[in-house]
């Protein structure tokens, strides 16, 4: 079974701070890396996938980069506002390439 | 606009009871997988089927089963409930297995006493 790490697992920052989450994942049999935002209480949606090598997603104030050599991924967050505030979570794939294995996830608090 | 339906929400069962989680999906997704949600644990799978008629152990099948009754359902059965079954569990969807994003239901809070 696949092992996706997370780093750190939680975060607490002020309103205007801007910051970053690792994900790592093993780099050989590669399929693509997905992030998700999981607000209490809902659940998760997806904020990006990414296959290639190099990749870089942005949605907003968020951003995502992918370096599938090495096997990790990066997510920032350029100043973060309370409404941030949630559990993100990035998933690989399993070796067949047939399902989502996730981390357990970065949980962020932005205080105002 | 539905998206992805569990039933029930909430259910209690008593330590040896069965009962079936059901999932729709209304997107004529092909693969549809089982989470099962712990505290500090993040999202496990429990089971997946990559597309109508095939289903695949996940990292925590042990004590569940699953059957892809047709393209859009896809449902988890405890056959003898255990305590460490408590937990909250989520149905997910994708259009083309994994390598594009999943949709989740709402999640389903099972108490096993």
């Amino acid at each position: 079974i696949l092992n996706v790490e997370q780093s750190p697992q939680s975060l607490h920052v002020q309103e205007g701070d801007s910051t970053n989450f690792t994900c790592s994942f093993p780099s050989s049999n590669f399929y693509a890396l997905h992030w998700y935002r999981w607000e209490t209480a809902k659940s998760p949606e997806a904020l990006f996938v990414m296959t290639l090598n190099g990749d870089e997603k942005k949605k907003g104030r968020i951003s995502a980069t992918l370096n599938t050599k090495e096997g990790y991924s990066y997510l920032y967050i350029k100043g973060s506002q309370p409404e941030d505030s949630a559990t993100y979570l990035c998933a690989s794939l399993n070796q067949a390439g047939t399902a989502l294995i996730f981390g357990k996830g970065t949980t962020l608090s932005v205080s105002s | 606009n539905a998206g992805v339906t569990q039933t029930p929400k909430f259910q209690v069962l008593k330590t040896g009871q069965s009962m079936t989680l059901q999932c729709a999906q209304d997107m004529n997704h092909n693969s549809m997988y089982w989470y099962r949600q712990d505290p500090g644990m993040g999202l496990r799978l429990i089971y997946y089927s990559a597309s109508e008629g095939t289903t695949d152990k996940g990292e925590v099948p042990n004590g569940y089963n699953v059957s892809r009754l047709n393209k859009r359902e896809f449902s988890l059965r405890l056959e003898s409930a255990a305590p460490s079954q408590t937990s909250v569990y989520f149905c997910a969807s994708s259009r083309q297995g994994a390598r594009t994003e999943a949709f989740f239901g709402q999640g389903t809070r099972l108490t096993v006493v």
